[in-house]
């Protein structure tokens, strides 16, 4: 069973500061996502990392794909409070492609 | 990306008895997943809705306790069975796209059931 890993699993900072969230894995994947999910709503897609190494940016947000494909960050500058949420990671394994969730950081933003 | 629709986003039922949640995309998608996501929880795959087809169901999950239809492209229902406390739980639907190899998925807006 390919597992995910999430940390920190619980995030409270204050507006303007910075954050990174990790998720890892003893596993390889084809293709790794992050999601974000609000209260009330379903996930949404933020990012696809594909290549190892490949590093993406979204505004504030910035994705690394660790080299061996087993890994990846997610890093976010100046936070705002519209960043609160579940940020979920998952991947597409090699085979099958099946999609793995890793359990998920809560991040709550203060103003 | 596609655009899915659930009913009910929310409802509140008895123990014993069975809800059935409606899933709508906006395109026609080859693969239909549906997802559990029990409080404060990341979510569970319970299974992959394939038109014309049985769906499959992951290693904890029977299609007597969650019996699935696929009729055609754009439509899945999932039917949660003799509720119990314990199934109280948004349930979320997703379809994948536009290529399958990149693994993104596309998720509604999720069906909360609460069982009293």
């Amino acid at each position: 069973t390919q597992l995910l890993e999430q940390s920190p699993q619980f995030l409270s900072i204050q507006e303007g500061e910075n954050l990174t969230v990790y998720c890892n894995s003893s596993s390889v994947f084809s293709s790794l996502q992050w999601y974000r999910q609000e209260p009330g709503e379903g996930p949404v897609l933020l990012v696809t990392v594909v290549t190892g190494g490949e590093v993406k940016k979204l505004k504030r947000l910035t994705f690394q794909f660790g080299d061996a494909r087993k890994d990846s960050s997610l890093h976010i500058t100046a936070a705002q409070p519209g960043d609160t949420g579940l940020y979920l990671c998952a991947g597409t394994t090699p085979v099958g492609q099946n999609f793995v969730f890793g359990p998920g950081t809560r991040l709550s933003v203060l103003p | 990306s596609a655009v899915i629709s659930q009913k009910p986003s929310r409802d509140i039922c008895q123990r014993g008895t069975s809800l059935t949640i409606q899933c709508q995309v906006d395109s026609q998608v080859t693969m239909m997943f549906w997802y559990r996501q029990q409080p404060g929880q990341s979510l569970t795959l319970i299974a992959t809705a394939n038109q014309g087809s049985e769906a499959t169901y992951e290693s904890g999950f029977v299609i007597d306790k969650f019996p699935i239809s696929r009729p055609n492209l754009t439509f899945s229902t999932l039917t949660v069975s003799n509720m119990s406390p314990e199934d109280s739980s948004i349930y979320l639907c997703s379809t994948s796209g536009p290529f399958v190899d990149t693994g993104e998925l596309f998720f509604g807006e999720g069906s909360r059931l609460t069982v009293l």
